[in-house]
């Protein structure tokens, strides 16, 4: 069964340092999605992307934030210059054509600011 | 405003009891979508079902049974004969329909604990 995979599983880096985290969304999905989730809280929508460009994006998305589809199967969530506030857990998720179709989400990124 | 509330942040059972874990919404939306999605230790988040706002069908599979009602804005879920393996943080999601990119509000959700 076809599963979204997301790259690396935790990241460890320092304040200020840039940072990129992949996604291969299941092949023939064309939404696709970044939500994170501070530990023990609730997951919450960052971004959503359809046709190379972003379709929505949340309070928490701000200049800081970036997603690119740079090939035809990755999709990467870029996070300039980290603060301490963006340790979170990162999910990829991504779903098919109809606005009925599920979101699958990826296993996540574990990202750590120290 | 669009907005998912799971009043239990935390339920304990003893393996083989039955448990209701509520989810109520919000949404001005007549056409929108309705998710639970359970997250073990492990971390994932793994879909359990979908619903939509028209059909308001209850549904059943396996051990598991959803009871939507549109009249309370509510959309619960059970686990009949609880085991240890159901241990995990479930989440009520809602996706609103025309106009929407599809993203979902989730819940705070609520932490099963089934003990053996």
């Amino acid at each position: 069964e076809p599963e979204v995979t997301q790259t690396p599983s935790h990241q460890v880096t320092q304040m200020g340092q840039e940072v990129i985290l992949r996604c291969v969304p299941i092949s023939n999905h064309l939404y696709f999605y970044w939500y994170r989730q501070i530990l023990g809280q609730k997951v919450e929508f960052l971004v959503s992307f359809y046709n190379n460009e972003i379709s929505e994006k949340s309070e928490i998305f701000d200049d800081q934030f970036s997603v690119e589809r740079p090939d035809g199967s990755n999709f990467t969530l870029k996070i300039r210059s980290t603060k301490l506030e963006d340790s979170a857990m990162y999910f990829c998720a991504s779903r098919n054509r109809r606005r009925t179709d599920t979101q699958y989400f990826g296993p996540g990124t574990r990202l750590t600011v120290l | 405003a669009q907005k998912v509330t799971q009043a239990q942040t935390e339920i304990s059972v003893v393996e083989k009891e039955d448990v209701t874990l509520d989810c109520v919404y919000e949404t001005r939306d007549t056409t929108y979508y309705l998710f639970w999605y359970k997250q073990p230790p492990s971390g994932e988040l793994v879909f359990l079902i979908r619903r939509n706002s028209f059909d308001e069908q209850n549904e059943i599979s396996g051990r598991y049974s959803w009871n939507f009602q549109k009249s309370t804005s509510s959309f619960n879920f059970t686990i009949t004969a609880s085991q240890v393996v159901d241990s995990a943080v479930y989440f009520c999601a809602l996706s609103e329909g025309a106009g929407s990119q599809g993203n979902l509000i989730f819940g705070k959700g609520t932490k099963l604990s089934v003990k053996p």
